[in-house]
């Protein structure tokens, strides 16, 4: 059974503080790692696919990167507007996508 | 391009009454997904369409839970009767999946339930 484990659970920053997102996993076959973002009362918004270890994907302030066991969200210099819980999910050979329970990341002015 | 529709996006009902969720995927999208996603936690995989073939439905509670995808379109939950547990935050999701392949899914705002 594919499994995704997310730490920390919550991490709070002061505006500028970089600082970086884990997602660990398990997964029969790996077919692409998605990490999504979630405001509250809003469904998941997309950010990145990774297929393979030693990927990386930057968009603004968020920097993705994988390897064989795990995948990292670097956050840059970090901003209000970036207080989200961030979602890892994983997709594998059974053909469906397992989803952590996210990191809720708060950033302080 | 608008996004996946989800109504209502808030519904209080009792325990043991009936309740529907109804979903519009993105124009184009073969694949639709509904999760139900519980407070603090990430979204689970209930059931998942191909077109209008449910090809993945083992985590759906088919005692109370149903669902069906007509004309490959729209998709229809449903939970009768509701009980309790099922407080929680049901989402759709679509892609454009490639068969057999990995696809980016698009989510839409969900549907707050909560059984009192």
């Amino acid at each position: 059974e594919d499994q995704v484990t997310q730490s920390p659970e919550a991490l709070r920053l002061q505006e500028g503080e970089s600082s970086s997102l884990n997602c660990s996993y398990t997964v029969s076959g790996l077919r692409g790692l998605f990490w999504y973002r979630q405001d509250p009362g809003k469904g998941p918004e997309f950010l990145f696919t990774l297929y393979s270890a030693g990927e990386e994907k930057e968009k603004e302030r968020l920097k993705a990167t994988l390897t064989k066991k795990e995948s990292f969200l670097h956050i840059t210099a970090p901003k209000p507007e970036d207080s989200a819980t961030y979602l890892c999910a994983v997709h594998g050979n059974a053909g469906k996508s397992t989803f952590g329970d996210g990191t809720t990341l708060t950033v302080k002015p | 391009e608008a996004g996946v529709v989800q109504s209502p996006r808030y519904k209080i009902i009792e325990k043991k009454q009936p309740v529907a969720f109804w979903c519009n995927p993105i124009s184009g999208h073969n694949t639709l997904y509904w999760y139900r996603q519980n407070l603090g936690q990430g979204p689970e995989l209930l059931i998942r369409y191909e077109n209008e073939e449910a090809v993945d439905d083992s985590q759906l509670p088919k005692d109370r839970f149903s669902a069906e995808r007509l004309k490959g379109v729209d998709s229809t939950l449903k939970i009768q009767p509701a009980e309790l547990g099922d407080s929680a935050v049901y989402l759709c999701a679509s892609s454009s999946r490639p068969s057999g392949g990995t696809d980016t899914q698009y989510f839409g705002p969900g549907t707050r339930l909560t059984v009192l």
